[in-house]
């Protein structure tokens, strides 16, 4: 039983094109995070809700449009992808937004913008 | 905010061999923690770590929160410990390191 599955697991498309990735987590957490990955293996935060809370938005463009429609799930929405846009993007959650709590991540997203 | 610093970038081991990778954080940190990205791309949690030491059969962390870092020690490296070794430090938001990259060799 995957904890923190992400959907798809690759994401092939043209620019210009609007796409859609969809994280669930079945641990019972109550904060999920966006992460990207870019070429260079550097990972960043993008979003964290908690609660269905927006609590973090990174300076991540506004084509980028995180969703939670429940606290297991955590989905990203890009509009307009650009060839910059390519990385892997990873879904992640913890218990709570408590500080002292793990990070669990899916297996990753990888988008790549023709 | 946080500037998490790790070394060596690149290390290559041959199979048998230890080492030691290094974090180091520029602010207090409550939450510190170590992340193996296998050659499939997934990331695995190694340790929460925000003191003291901790093993977990090969592996052991030790952070030194006064001093400001963590050492990840891996002892009789197989070839499945080759990845990315990541670092991530938390203030309000958990900060990755940029990683070292181990490669070990049979």
């Amino acid at each position: 039983d995957t904890a923190v599955s992400q959907t798809p697991k690759y994401l092939v498309t043209q620019m210009g094109n609007d796409k859609s990735i969809k994280c669930e987590q079945n641990l019972g957490h109550d904060t999920m995070y966006w992460y990207k990955q870019d070429s260079k293996k550097f990972l960043k935060i993008m979003f964290s809700y908690n609660n269905k809370e927006l609590i973090i938005n990174e300076t991540v463009p506004n084509r980028f449009s995180p969703k939670s429609p429940d606290k297991a799930h955590l989905n990203l929405h890009i509009n307009s992808l650009e060839l910059g846009d390519s990385a892997v993007y990873f879904c992640a959650s913890s218990q709570d937004w408590a500080t002292g709590n793990i990070q669990y991540f899916g297996a990753g997203t990888r988008l790549s913008v023709l | 905010g946080i500037q998490v610093e790790q070394s060596p970038p690149d290390l290559i081991l041959q199979e048998g061999a230890n080492s030691t990778l290094r974090c180091n954080f520029s602010d207090s940190v409550n939450n510190l923690q170590w992340f193996h990205q296998n050659p499939w791309g997934q990331l695995i949690n190694l340790f929460y770590i925000p003191s003291g030491t901790k093993q977990n059969g090969r592996l052991s962390a030790t952070t030194v929160a006064t001093e400001r870092y963590s050492l990840l020690y891996i002892s009789s490296s197989q070839t499945t410990d080759s990845g990315v070794y990541f670092c991530a430090a938390r203030g309000n938001k958990l900060v990755f390191g940029a990683g070292t990259i181990l490669r070990v060799k049979s």
